[in-house]
């Protein structure tokens, strides 16, 4: 499967503890994007990156929410010390770069819930 | 601020029924519009997309919607609808202040066919 893949793919933490996810996108797609899907709602945009650079951020990704790409390929989406409210699907989206027509692929998601 | 809505939250329908799903886009500039689609327990997956010329545009599987700019609207349908499209349908547009290329979807539409 080349598809966008993601791991975990399920996560059962405790209130306070650190979680991390990792993405890893279709090769040769230099654009990735995270969101977060909450029960009954569509995913929103969490942050995203061109390469290794982070070029934006959501206001919904708090100082306790930190994402990398260290070498432009893989992805990891570190959240501190959880809260209740991050339970939630956490998406991850890869596209070739450069077309504007060119469609972002989703991975199968993370759902974290935190106790 | 952007923002996309979809009017029916959960539509039941029996097969061979036609469907017609609401989307509605707030963006003053240039849109690109999408609908995905999440079978269950599978991710998401692009049905169509828009970016220019033909309003009505085709995509997978027998769907098809139509850009009316006029009333922002930008919605799905199918003549006749089977068992498996029983699915989770989103409608999304790419836009924003620069080039990231984020989507910002809709709440959602929960489709059953019933057989």
């Amino acid at each position: 499967d080349t598809g966008v893949s993601q791991d975990p793919r399920h996560k059962i933490t405790k209130r306070g503890q650190n979680v991390t996810f990792r993405c890893d996108p279709i090769s040769e797609h230099n654009r990735l994007y995270w969101y977060r899907q909450t029960l009954g709602q569509g995913p929103e945009f969490l942050t995203y990156f061109q390469n290794e650079a982070q070029l934006e951020k959501s206001r919904l990704l708090s100082d306790r929410f930190s994402a990398e790409r260290p070498k432009g390929s893989f992805s990891t989406l570190e959240i501190q010390r959880t809260e209740q409210g991050d339970s939630a699907m956490y998406l991850c989206a890869s596209r070739y770069p450069g077309l504007t027509q060119e469609t972002q692929y989703f991975g199968p998601g993370t759902r974290l819930l935190v106790l | 601020a952007q923002s996309v809505s979809q009017h029916n939250h959960h539509v039941i329908l029996s097969e061979a029924a036609s469907l017609e799903l609401g989307c509605n886009y707030s963006y003053g500039g240039t849109v690109n519009l999408f609908w995905y689609v999440q079978y269950p327990g599978q991710h998401l997956q692009l049905l169509l997309k828009y970016f220019s010329g033909d309003p009505l545009v085709k995509g997978i599987k027998g769907f098809e919607a139509e850009f009316i700019k006029s009333k922002f609207s930008f919605n799905l349908r199918k003549p006749s609808v089977q068992w498996s499209d029983t699915a989770e349908y989103f409608c999304a547009v790419r836009g924003g202040s620069g080039n990231t290329g984020k989507l910002i979807f809709g709440q959602g539409t929960t489709l059953q066919v019933k057989p």
